[in-house]
């Protein structure tokens, strides 16, 4: 099983411009979400999944959509970069149990 | 008031003590408390899930009051390798797939 795999590992874009972080995890967990990690601040959810076809907002959700077509796959689109979105982007993927999430190794992303 | 608070640290400690982290939630309905371990650079990576009735995996003891939402991490005989920043995770109440994170606290321990 190769877990959780985000790409792409380091993107750097320029303001405006958007693009899709990718997110996908071959454990058939039915649960997915997306965090941003600043210094200070933690991690903080934008947002999450909780099967095929729903989403749902986190914490920061501006900025931001997804869309969950499918269990496997949960993309991250940013549809005009800010600088302020400048910062570590993790994917995490569970079963609806009390197990925890599983993350996958993160995106560092920096917008000039 | 923040929804899980804990003591940023630093903790620095000397090999073989133990050690203690504390941390509060703010949601009366949440039903999912974990702690997680992060690496410099790294992603989180679940420490340990925590129960009401209290649980333990070797030298990691977990506790939770629900009463007073409250979560402990205990660590006994800190090792190097234990170095590392910690997070309280709680689930945010209704959707288990709305997990809410402290900011961590850090542990170094030293020689």
């Amino acid at each position: 099983n190769a877990g959780v795999t985000q790409t792409p590992k380091f993107q750097v874009l320029k303001t405006g411009q958007s693009m899709t972080l990718q997110c996908a995890q071959d454990m058939n967990h039915e649960y997915m979400s997306w965090y941003r990690q600043d210094p200070g601040m933690g991690l903080r959810l934008i947002h999450y999944s909780v099967g095929a076809g729903i989403t749902d907002q986190g914490e920061v959700p501006n900025g931001y959509n997804v869309s969950r077509s499918t269990t496997e796959d949960f993309p991250l689109r940013l549809l005009s970069a800010a600088p302020s979105q400048t910062s570590v982007y993790f994917c995490a993927s569970s079963y609806p149990s009390s197990r925890g999430y599983t993350f996958g190794s993160g995106t560092r992303l920096t917008v000039v | 008031r923040k929804e899980v608070e804990q003591d940023p640290g630093p903790f620095n400690v000397p090999e073989g003590a133990t050690v203690a982290f504390n941390c509060t939630y703010s949601n009366s309905a949440s039903q999912s408390f974990f702690w997680y371990r992060q690496d410099c650079r790294k992603e989180p990576k679940l420490l340990m899930s925590v129960y009401s009735s209290g649980n333990e995996d070797g030298r990691f003891t977990a506790q939770l009051n629900r009463a007073s939402q409250y979560i402990s991490l205990l660590i006994r005989d800190s090792k190097l390798s234990d170095s590392a920043t910690y997070l309280c995770v709680v689930n945010g109440g209704g959707s288990q797939g709305n997990l809410i994170f402290g900011k961590g606290t850090k542990l170094s321990v030293k020689p």
